[in-house]
């Protein structure tokens, strides 16, 4: 089967780091991908990894081992804005299809 | 910024109703989606298509149907609406060879 694991709820501090993590068990490895998604809108891409290792994009990072099936989103020096849902969803090997995780819901408190 | 529109953003409709939601992207994108999301819930694909004339039924099995006549229209139809049809409805593109989707502002469907 093919199967996304993220923990459901985290809650950070104003200026910390906080970071989400992601397993995955699916048929077919061609990417893996970070959205954010604000309760009521549209998820909005944040990040792709397709090989391993980090990709840093300003405040955002993202880490990827295909070995271990297994991915992080890594946020700095959180806003309140932050908070948001973090959804890990990864391409397998049926076309462009994506299957998502359930998303973590992140609290950022002042 | 992707250009991808749904109408309408809010609906709400009695049982047995016939629907369409509609979506259009702008970018000449081949390959489009629907999924369903309730809230706290993951996205469920629900229909997808890689070009004209080409749909596929997704992950999760849904009553709507689905067409691609044109590149940049891929409405969902629903011939008979349900309460259990209440739910968020969300369209996506991709144009890339990696695959990132787009995804329009939603359709918040309430069936009473």
């Amino acid at each position: 089967g093919q199967n996304i694991d993220q923990p459901t709820e985290m809650t950070a501090t104003e200026g910390a780091i906080v970071q989400i993590n992601c397993t995955y068990q699916t048929s077919g490895f061609n990417g893996l991908f970070w959205y954010q998604q604000h309760a009521g809108e549209a998820p909005t891409f944040l990040s792709y990894n397709v090989l391993d290792g980090l990709e840093e994009k300003g405040r955002f990072s993202s880490f990827l081992s295909r070995s271990k099936g297994y991915s992080y989103l890594l946020l700095k020096e959180l806003q309140m804005k932050d908070s948001a849902s973090y959804l890990c969803a990864v391409r397998g090997n049926q076309g462009g299809k994506l299957i998502f995780g359930q998303g973590t819901e992140l609290s950022v408190k002042p | 910024e992707a250009d991808i529109y749904q109408t309408p953003r809010y609906l709400v409709i009695g049982t047995g109703k016939k629907i369409t939601l509609e979506c259009s992207q702008t970018m000449g994108h081949d390959k489009m989606y629907w999924y369903q999301q309730d809230p706290g819930m993951e996205l469920h694909l629900i229909h997808y298509s890689y070009g004209v004339n080409s749909t596929e039924k997704g992950d999760l099995s849904s009553e709507s149907t689905v067409s691609r006549i044109r590149t940049e229209h891929f409405p969902l139809t629903l011939e008979s609406a349900r309460p259990s049809h209440t739910s968020q409805y969300l369209c996506a593109s991709s144009g890339t060879s990696w695959g990132e989707q787009y995804f329009g502002p939603g359709t918040r469907l309430t069936v009473t």
